[in-house]
């Protein structure tokens, strides 16, 4: 497509409940990025995600959180037994590029509110 | 490790007037520089971006930034705002090398409040 796709835009959930965030990346794009945006805390990386190597999950805040990329492409996040605290706009970017030199296309992001 | 400062919460200027939103660095090695708007309720779109050569940058809707190694310093500027430009802006840095230390690290945002 031309542009990151991500689904849903918004997301209403109980506490406790499991939900899965969806990220469609630019078409060829070998690299793909998830971040948080809380309130007043900026970008907060999460995972990584480069063709088919090992994801970098160090930015992963708890094991309640996973991600996936099937086929080098679409990206789910997952959050299981979610809290309040995870309440946060998830954004996902992608890359053309392996190198750092090159833009990050964002998504418009899935606003998340635990309730 | 690298991480990325912006001082200012929130700017507020009045239409016309030039604005600075200030970003400091810090990283032990060569850097990337990027700038991101945020208007409400939509992702990230690049401004502009340092990756070597000229120090001056220019980028989209008039904006320039000035990278000064000495300072680390990364400073976003515009001569005459409008009231269009009001929105969050993120300043982030990266390394110019591969895999994880490609993630970008950003800081915390300023908010650009624009009024007539």
């Amino acid at each position: 497509g031309a542009g990151v796709s991500q689904s849903p835009s918004n997301k209403v959930t109980e506490k406790g409940k499991d939900v899965e965030l969806r990220c469609d990346p630019i078409s060829g794009h070998t690299a793909l990025y998830w971040y948080r945006q809380s309130l007043g805390q900026g970008l907060e990386f999460l995972i990584y995600f480069q063709g088919n190597s090992a994801p970098d999950k160090s930015g992963l805040p708890s094991d309640r959180f996973s991600a996936e990329r099937t086929g080098g492409s679409v990206s789910t996040l997952t959050i299981q037994r979610t809290q309040q605290e995870d309440s946060a706009v998830y954004l996902c970017a992608s890359r053309r590029s392996p190198s750092g030199g090159y833009g990050y296309t964002f998504g418009s992001g899935t606003r998340l509110t635990v309730v | 490790a690298q991480s990325v400062t912006q001082l200012d919460s929130q700017v507020p200027v009045f239409e016309e007037a030039p604005v600075e939103l200030r970003c400091n660095y810090s990283s032990s090695v060569s850097v990337y520089l990027f700038w991101y708007v945020q208007y409400p309720n939509q992702g990230l779109q690049l401004l502009l971006k340092y990756l070597s050569g000229s120090t001056l940058v220019k980028g989209i809707n008039g904006f320039e930034a000035e990278f000064n190694k000495s300072q680390t310093s990364f400073h976003l500027r515009k001569p005459s705002v409008h009231i269009s430009d009001t929105a969050e802006y993120f300043c982030a840095v990266t390394n110019p090398t591969t895999g994880t230390a490609s993630k970008l690290t950003f800081g915390t945002g300023t908010r650009l409040q624009v009024t007539l």
